[in-house]
């Protein structure tokens, strides 16, 4: 079974904290996705990586960052934290022969 | 262009009455269908998947969906709906169009009652 974990369930940062959301996933698994989840807006993509060391902006990549050093890895960074991104996260990850993606857990955020 | 959109977003049914979740879809090319169900604080689980094999679709759970092209419409259906069945349900649409994208409808939350 694929398997995708996410660093924390829960998480609570204040305003201006630098915030790491860590995701890894156990089946080589080429691509790699970071989306935020919303009341009424869904799933929006952040940020995705097709390989190490590569990434390409998504829907919203503003005021995130994200790092992929090893290949069952990705990171998502929030340089400087703000109310306004309090939300659910949620990293998934897929292969270049399917389309299908697999989700972890994902992690609640709560910025005071 | 790829789009989905979920019809309703609010669904309630009667436990042992059946589910019809509907899904339509905007494609330039063949495109791959999913439906996800995600359960309150979970990350999102693979019901089921088409992709240019059978039209009709069996996922867990006792789920299947029918892919119509004519009616680009890809509807999720379950014949006996039970208490567990309560979450949220996400269309979604994929392929290689001018790029990777996948498309995330905007859910449907399911209730069912007792």
């Amino acid at each position: 079974d694929v398997k995708v974990t996410q660093s924390s369930r829960y998480l609570v940062k204040r305003t201006g904290e630098k915030v790491f959301l860590e995701c890894v996933q156990d089946m080589d698994h080429e691509n790699m996705f970071w989306y935020r989840q919303d009341p009424g807006l869904g799933l929006r993509l952040i940020y995705f990586s097709y390989d190490v060391k590569m990434k390409e902006k998504g829907d919203i990549p503003e005021g995130y960052s994200v790092s992929r050093e090893k290949k069952e890895r990705f990171s998502l960074i929030l340089e400087s934290a703000s109310t306004n991104q309090t939300s659910m996260y949620l990293c998934a990850s897929n292969s270049n022969r399917g389309y299908e993606q697999f989700f972890g857990p994902g992690t609640r955020l709560t910025v005071l | 262009a790829q789009s989905v959109t979920q019809l309703d977003s609010h669904v309630s049914v009667s436990e042992g009455t059946p589910v019809l979740l509907r899904c339509n879809y905007s494609s330039s090319y063949s495109p791959s269908l999913f439906w996800y169900v995600q359960h309150p604080n979970k990350g999102l689980q693979l019901l089921l998947k088409y992709t240019s094999a059978a039209t009709l679709v069996k996922g867990i759970n006792g789920f299947e969906a029918e892919f119509k092209k004519s009616e680009t419409s890809f509807h999720l259906t379950k014949p006996s709906a039970h208490m567990s069945d309560a979450a949220e349900y996400f269309c979604v649409v994929s392929g290689r169009t001018g790029g990777f994208k996948t498309i995330f409808g905007a859910g449907t939350r399911l209730f069912v009652k007792a």
